[in-house]
């Protein structure tokens, strides 16, 4: 299978702990795509990488939050000192270039005890 | 400004025609989309359409722009039980990386 995969699938955490994602991005594609949903909402925009750069980041990204994508490929997401209001699914997508068509990975739930 | 707006909730009878609504509010919008969200399940991107078209059709989607109105629909023929999902309608400007998606409409299908 070479679509968008993510790990862990859940992960459950103590408030104040740090947590740390991960997404494999289909492999040809340039572009990689941080979001977050919440129970009930639509995902919202969180940042996006072109290759190693980042490009874009929303507000909602606050300074506990860090991504990164150091060689063009995969990505993590790390959450510091994570508080109850993180707790969300965090899903993963990649498009080519033009962004066009953006694929999503399965997410990583967060929850934060 | 940025905004998606879908109902809630749509039931249909299996074997009918969905129809699931979405309008939108910023007229610079180049990309209208629609993705699909299966329970605990990442999006699957169902179709998408250029905001100088007026319909798209792949198999049992048909997907109607009324750019005027800012207002996209998904119809979906002979609806099974397996589209029970909810459906996101989103939106994207072509300078633009992000993709703005509405709540969703949660699908259900009545036998």
């Amino acid at each position: 299978d070479t679509g968008v995969s993510q790990n862990p699938r859940h992960k459950i955490t103590k408030r104040g702990q740090n947590v740390t994602f991960r997404c494999d991005p289909i492999s040809e594609h340039n572009r990689l795509y941080w979001y977050r949903q919440t129970l009930g909402q639509g995902p919202e925009f969180l940042t996006y990488f072109q290759n190693e750069a980042q490009l874009e980041k929303s507000r909602l990204l606050s300074d506990r939050f860090s991504a990164e994508r150091p060689k063009g490929s995969f990505s993590t997401l790390e959450i510091q000192r994570t508080e109850q209001g993180d707790s969300a699914m965090y899903l993963c997508a990649s498009s080519y270039m033009t962004g066009d068509e953006q694929y999503f990975g399965p997410g990583t739930r967060l929850t934060v005890t | 400004g940025e905004d998606v707006e879908q109902s809630l909730f749509l039931s249909v009878r299996e074997g009918d025609s969905s129809v699931i609504n979405c309008t939108y509010t910023d007229s610079s919008s180049t990309y209208l989309y629609w993705y699909k969200q299966e329970p605990g399940a990442g999006l699957q991107l169902l179709t998408y359409i250029f905001s100088n078209m007026d319909m798209k059709q792949d198999q049992r989607l048909t997907v109607l722009l009324n750019k005027k109105d800012k207002h996209l629909s998904l119809r979906i023929a002979d609806t099974q039980t397996g589209d029970s999902a909810i459906y996101f309608c989103a939106e994207r400007y072509s300078s633009a990386s992000k993709i703005i998606f509405g709540s969703g409409t949660r699908l259900s299908i009545r036998p």
